[in-house]
């Protein structure tokens, strides 16, 4: 396993699309982060998966912004009627847990321009 | 919610010089993560260290989580080393959420 991987790279979209991001996390990896990164500033928590359940999602995720993770295993994360304020890049990070290494392995991100 | 803070914001170093970037949080932590950022925005995960001292190369860590603060230490830098350093930090109370700093832009001049 080589990593996390985040498909696409990037993305192109006029305001009011949805669009769809893909994430596969580090397999034997239960958990599973979702940020988002605007230019001069660090990664900000959008929503957390441990194994299929949802555990927690941050006010920044409105009602336009879904994630899921079926089975446990990737996870996608749609945005539906796309703003110009959502273009961000948005990170995808897996882990381990609870009595093993906690450190965070991110993916490449997906960037998201909305024009 | 937690709060991070890293200084200094914009650090300039010639190539082979030591340098040291601090890190405050303003809560007990049981999660504290340094990440390298490189220029191509790939986040690189440096150390797990919640507490105690790490080496890993030319690079260590400190945290002190009783005062609430963490030093990255950068010794004989190389211009690979350019790119902007996250601290990140977990609440002992919080289950998930990982609160990262604004981040050090760091740049290695030859």
């Amino acid at each position: 396993d080589t990593g996390v991987s985040q498909d696409p790279r990037h993305k192109i979209t006029k305001r009011g699309q949805n669009v769809t991001f893909r994430c596969d996390p580090i397999s034997e990896h239960n958990r599973l982060y979702w940020y988002r990164q605007t230019l001069g500033q660090g990664p900000e928590f959008l929503t957390y998966f441990q194994n299929e359940a949802q555990l927690e999602k941050s006010r920044l995720l409105s009602d336009r912004f879904s994630a899921e993770r079926p089975k446990g295993s990737f996870s996608t994360l749609e945005i539906q009627r796309t703003e110009q304020g959502d273009s961000a890049m948005y990170l995808c990070a897996s882990s381990s847990g609870p009595r093993v290494y906690y450190g965070y392995t991110f993916g490449s991100g997906t960037r998201l321009t909305v024009v | 919610g937690i709060q991070v803070e890293q200084s200094p914001p914009d650090l300039i170093l010639q190539e082979g010089a030591n340098s040291t970037l601090r890190c405050n949080f303003s809560d007990s932590v049981n999660n504290l993560q340094w990440f390298h950022q490189n220029p191509w925005g790939q986040l690189i995960n440096l150390f797990y260290i919640p507490s105690g001292t790490k080496q890993n190369g030319r690079l260590s860590a400190t945290t002190v989580a009783t005062e609430r603060y963490s030093l990255l230490y950068i010794s004989s830098s190389q211009t690979t080393d350019s790119g902007v350093y996250f601290c990140a930090a977990r609440t002992t109370g919080a289950n998930s959420k990982l609160t990262f700093g604004k981040g050090i832009t760091l740049s290695v001049r030859p």
